[in-house]
């Protein structure tokens, strides 16, 4: 089963509204990172939020963590157009394994 | 380079054929990593290389998949007698020392096999 699966699968939005995905996983982790995909090609690094941390800002995104709930959100204040893409969690877990953990991710619609 | 290059960008290939998909990370990043992704889906982990380790290959879904990085630099995933299943995006992704840093990945490559 996924580490991190975002929710929702998808979302639809008007340009200047904000748009909240959110991610939760099942085990303990060091961090958690967000990244973008444009067109199912290469995945960007939005931000990267440790387990000790709580809120993180850049821009015009913000993205808590609860490591009590094993769940974490990512905030796009001011949506654009630009926005429009994939929206993936991954997960830094205590598995051994030494690579993130990718969720399914959320697809992200802005309409103008 | 600037970033992490990937080629070939696309590849068809005929089933039972052999392909080679190279990639060639940033200078300096000891952390290498290839997924793959199917239409629609998340990323699946193949294989991790960091430094002169030995490579972590739990992800590999079979044995007609392998893969080497040589010089600790440019590597090759190597998939044998290709099925159609394998049809799928295969990303490349590098990190200046592996976990607790963001990966920087390629365009990937995109492999058709018909």
């Amino acid at each position: 089963s996924q580490q991190g699966e975002e929710d929702p699968q998808a979302l639809s939005i008007q340009e200047g509204e904000n748009a909240t995905m959110n991610c939760s996983y099942k085990t303990s982790i060091n961090n958690l990172q967000w990244y973008r995909q444009n067109s199912g090609r290469g995945l960007v690094h939005l931000i990267l939020i440790r387990s000790n941390e709580r809120e993180k800002h850049s821009g015009r995104l913000r993205v808590t963590l609860d490591t009590s709930k094993k769940s974490s959100s990512l905030l796009i204040t001011a949506s654009r157009a630009a926005d429009t893409a994939s929206y993936f969690c991954a997960t830094d877990a205590d598995t051994g394994r030494r690579a993130l953990t990718f969720g399914s991710g959320t697809r992200l619609q802005v309409q103008p | 380079g600037a970033g992490v290059s990937q080629s070939p960008s696309n590849k068809v290939t005929e089933k039972g054929k052999d392909v080679e998909l190279r990639c060639d990370p940033i200078s300096g990043h000891t952390a290498l990593y290839w997924y793959r992704q199917s239409l629609g889906q998340g990323l699946e982990f193949l294989i991790y290389f960091q430094g002169n380790s030995a490579p972590d290959k739990s992800g590999l879904p079979s044995d007609r998949f392998s893969a080497e990085r040589t010089g600790g630099s440019v590597s090759t995933l190597t998939i044998q007698r290709t099925q159609q299943e394998d049809s799928a995006v295969y990303l490349c992704a590098s990190s200046y020392r592996g976990l607790g840093y963001g990966y920087t990945f390629g365009s990937g490559t995109r492999l058709t096999v018909v």
